[in-house]
Parts: structure tokens; sequence; C-alpha cells
């Protein structure tokens, strides 16, 4: 089962524009991570929150995490047709048996017109 | 590119059949993910391994199975294949558990 929820499950935003993704989850977590992933291809790292941050900013990028409602967004913002793609967030476990497990969600596809 | 290597890139194999998929992993990453992408399951995390030891596991199946060599590259093996098995795999490193993960490019499994 997946830990993750994204919502939007897609978007379709003009150049320019900002996009916001969220991303619910159900358990406890160490760190909540946000991946794009261009079709077909392999994953790529955007950035990490740690359970005891709020926000965080990677150039374009901005994500919060408000643990309290087990939920974060990512907000792109001046968007590109180069940052079509799709975004996944992934939850990785404090401790136990699933101790660094990362659990992705099911995407948000994102489509930016030029 | 991520420094993680996924061979072979493309594979196509009858069912029944048995399939190793290898991954090394980033210069210095002590940690092995395994995930199947597929349409209807989205991204599944099958295993993970920390410095040759088995740290996690998800959904994987019986028929499937890994390990992580003390050079720490790691292979996963598919056997009795089925039709279904047809997806797309994943390998990632990371330094630490519960650190960004790096994501090769790929495996992608047909089965016929």
């Amino acid at each position: 089962s997946q830990q993750g929820e994204e919502d939007p499950q897609a978007l379709s935003i003009q150049e320019g524009e900002n996009a916001t993704m969220n991303c619910s989850y159900k358990t406890s977590i160490n760190n909540l991570q946000w991946y794009r992933q261009n079709s077909g291809r392999g994953l790529v790292h955007l950035i990490l929150i740690r359970s005891n941050e709020r926000e965080k900013h990677s150039g374009r990028l901005r994500v919060t995490l408000d643990t309290s409602k087990k939920s974060s967004s990512l907000l792109i913002t001046a968007s590109r047709a180069a940052d079509t793609a799709s975004y996944f967030c992934a939850t990785g476990r404090p401790g136990g048996t699933s101790y660094g497990k990362l659990t992705f969600g099911q995407g948000t596809i994102l489509t930016v017109h030029p | 590119d991520s420094g993680v290597t996924q061979t072979p890139k493309h594979l196509i194999t009858a069912t029944g059949q048995r399939v190793t998929l290898r991954c090394s992993p980033r210069s210095g990453d002590l940690s092995v993910y395994w995930y199947q992408q597929s349409l209807d399951q989205g991204l599944q995390f099958l295993i993970q391994y920390y410095n040759g030891e088995e740290r996690a596991k998800g959904n994987i199946l019986e028929r499937f199975s890994a390990q992580q060599f003390p050079d720490l590259h790691s292979e996963l093996n598919l056997s009795s294949l089925e039709l279904g098995d047809s997806a797309l795999y994943f390998c990632a490193s990371s330094f630490r558990v519960n650190t960004e993960a790096f994501f090769g490019q790929g495996t992608r499994l047909t089965v016929v």
C-alpha cells in the first residue's frame, strides 16, 4: 500500500504560473522527500525535509511540512515547459522494522504549456 | 547521471524464466533500495539493504530475492516469471538510511 497520496493526480498550467502539489501520509515519518520523474526515466531527488522542519527552499522549489496534519506541499514557482514531469512524494520511516523504508505516493503529473 | 548503474536496461523473457537484475550504487553509498514501477501499482518498494544486510522489506513476492554483496553492488533475482511481473525495476542508493536517494535509469522487464 502507498504511504503518500498526492493531490491532484494531474495538473495542467501555463508557463510562468506557479504549480502546487500536495502529499498526505498516514504514519509517523523521519523525513519527507520529493522526486521528479520524466517519462519512463529514473527518479531525480528534488528536496528532503525532516520531520522537525516546517519549510525548505531550493531554487524555485518550496516545500512545507505539517506533521500535525500529516501533509506536505511542493510549490514550483515561475514554471517552465521543462518542469513537465511526474512528481512524487516519499516518506522515510523513523524506526522499528521499517526503519529507512522509503515509500512513494502515486504521483502528480504536471504539464506546463509553453 | 545519478551515479547509480543498472544493467541490463531492457530485458525480454518468457514466462516461467528466471532473470537477474544488477545494480551498482553510487561510490560511497551503503544503502540500496529496489522498487518496481508499473502503471497499475505505481512505485512499489521491494527491499532495502544497508552495508550488506537486509534492512527493510516491502511487498516483495516469494519468487523474488535480492542480496547486497561485500563490494556493495546488489542483485535482484526474479524467478518463475509471470506476465504481471512486466514492469520497470529501479535501484536506488543512499549514503545512509533516511537521506536522499539516487536512482538508476531502471531495467525495463517484459515477460512474454
